[in-house]
């Protein structure tokens, strides 16, 4: 079984503070990597995708892939009340399978 | 650019009907993504298509089917309604290309009463 675990929250941080967001995966050979956001009672919307190890940046978000370590993260910096959604993490796993996403972490940035 | 279009946005339904769902994937995208999103559950994967074929099933009866047409466009049939089939029906599409980003539709939230 493919699995992709995250911490259920909620992750609680003040405004203005970094928001850290992680994500295991158990498929050594999965290729790509996905967070995704998603406001309550609506559809989840595509923040970031990363493929290779390191660090990849986009405004106040920077997702962070470590292949040998099998987590992907994401940070979410100066965060906003606004920012307060379910992150999920999503991962293409090997062969002909659609993406395995995780149940996702809460996360409430607090005024 | 249209985002995924899914109709109806909500529907209302008794026990043992059918229920079918519609989804029109972004321009350009051939696959097509069916998920259940139960009240305060993840997502759980239904169906997958791409260019019209049934290219993987996830672990749901036989009575959760579904169809993509030639213009990639896809429904969702939902046979004999049971109470547990209430919650978020999610459409997703992409590119074939392995490992491109799934992109959303609104969803259809299906009530069974």
């Amino acid at each position: 079984q493919k699995e992709v675990e995250q911490n259920s929250g909620p992750l609680s941080v003040p405004e203005g503070a970094i928001a850290s967001l992680n994500c295991t995966y158990s498929d050594r050979g999965s290729q790509s990597f996905f967070w995704y956001r998603q406001y309550s009672g609506k559809s989840p919307e595509l923040i970031m995708f990363i493929y290779s190890n390191g660090d990849k940046e986009d405004g106040r978000f920077t997702a962070q892939l470590n292949k040998a370590s099998q987590y992907v993260s994401l940070l979410i910096r100066d965060s906003q009340p606004s920012d307060s959604a379910t992150y999920l993490c999503a991962v293409k796993t090997r062969g002909n399978t659609p993406l395995v996403f995780g149940k996702g972490t809460r996360l409430s940035v607090i005024a | 650019e249209a985002g995924v279009t899914q109709s109806p946005t909500h529907l209302i339904k008794t026990r043992g009907q059918q229920a079918t769902l519609r989804c029109s994937p972004i321009s350009g995208h051939t696959s097509v993504y069916w998920y259940q999103q139960a009240l305060g559950l993840g997502l759980q994967f239904l169906l997958w298509y791409d260019e019209g074929e049934e290219r993987n099933r996830g672990n749901f009866p036989p009575r959760f089917s579904g169809r993509q047409f030639p213009n990639y466009s896809s429904e969702l049939n939902v046979n004999a309604l049971e109470l547990e089939d209430s919650a978020l029906y999610l459409c997703a599409s992409s590119l074939y290309k392995m490992g491109q980003p799934q992109h959303f539709g609104d969803g259809t939230r299906l009530s069974i009463l």
